[in-house]
């Protein structure tokens, strides 16, 4: 069983839909956790931030934590086309793991 | 603006052949990092370095070498002994190694083989 699990997608919404990406884990002492954005043949580009449990908005986004569920989101508020990218978790207790990322597709 | 850059964008590889990855920071961070990322896979961890003149094998590290001569720069040699070596490669950094620091990447090398 591998230490974060992401659903690959793709995830297909209309332009302006909430979009509501997840990861689950496995291990309790992960304390940091990440969501990176990556568009096609770039680099992930950090997005959320966030310590320990609870929510983190900035924007349309907002980032919730889980920890006695093990389990983080991302919301993505009045989707648009530019938002189509794959979405990575990534945690940390010391060394970053990863998420294998979701696919997002906003249509027009 | 400071940043990684990561050259070549695509790179081919003969068999038999090494081939060397660059990645270049301006960040004046301690730590850099090598990423192999394959579809569905998720990112994976090749080498990381610390500090100049010390790294430390990651996940995946054979059929790899790496360098760190100089802060700025963590080259990655591809060698002959890693037979699927397909994949886009990251470079990524942080100020320092310490749990919780989000890293910043560069935007990857591609290589294929011939």
């Amino acid at each position: 069983q591998k230490e974060v699990e992401q659903d690959p997608g793709p995830l297909s919404v209309p332009e302006g839909a909430i979009v509501s990406l997840n990861c689950t884990y496995s291990n309790s002492a992960f304390q940091y956790f990440m969501w990176y954005r990556q568009y096609s043949r770039k680099g992930p580009e950090l997005l959320m931030y966030t310590y320990s449990s609870g929510n983190k908005e900035d924007g349309r986004f907002t980032a919730q934590v889980d920890k006695s569920s093990k389990y983080i989101s991302l919301f993505i508020r009045d989707s648009q086309p530019s938002d189509s990218a794959t979405y990575l978790c990534a945690m940390s207790a010391g060394k970053l793991i990863f998420g294998s990322g979701t696919r997002l597709l906003v249509r027009p | 603006d400071g940043g990684i850059t990561q050259s070549p964008k695509y790179l081919f590889r003969k068999e038999g052949q090494n081939v060397t990855l660059s990645c270049e920071q301006n960040l004046n961070h301690d730590a850099m990092y090598w990423y192999r990322q394959d579809p569905g896979q998720g990112l994976r961890l090749i080498y990381y370095s610390q500090i100049v003149n010390d790294f430390q094998k990651g996940d995946i590290a054979e059929g790899y070498s790496v360098s760190r001569e100089k802060k700025e720069s963590f080259p990655l040699t591809v060698t002959s002994a890693q037979k699927n070596p397909t994949a886009f490669y990251l470079c990524a950094s942080t100020p320092q190694e310490a749990a919780g620091q989000p890293q910043h990447f560069g935007d990857g090398t591609r290589l294929s083989i011939l």
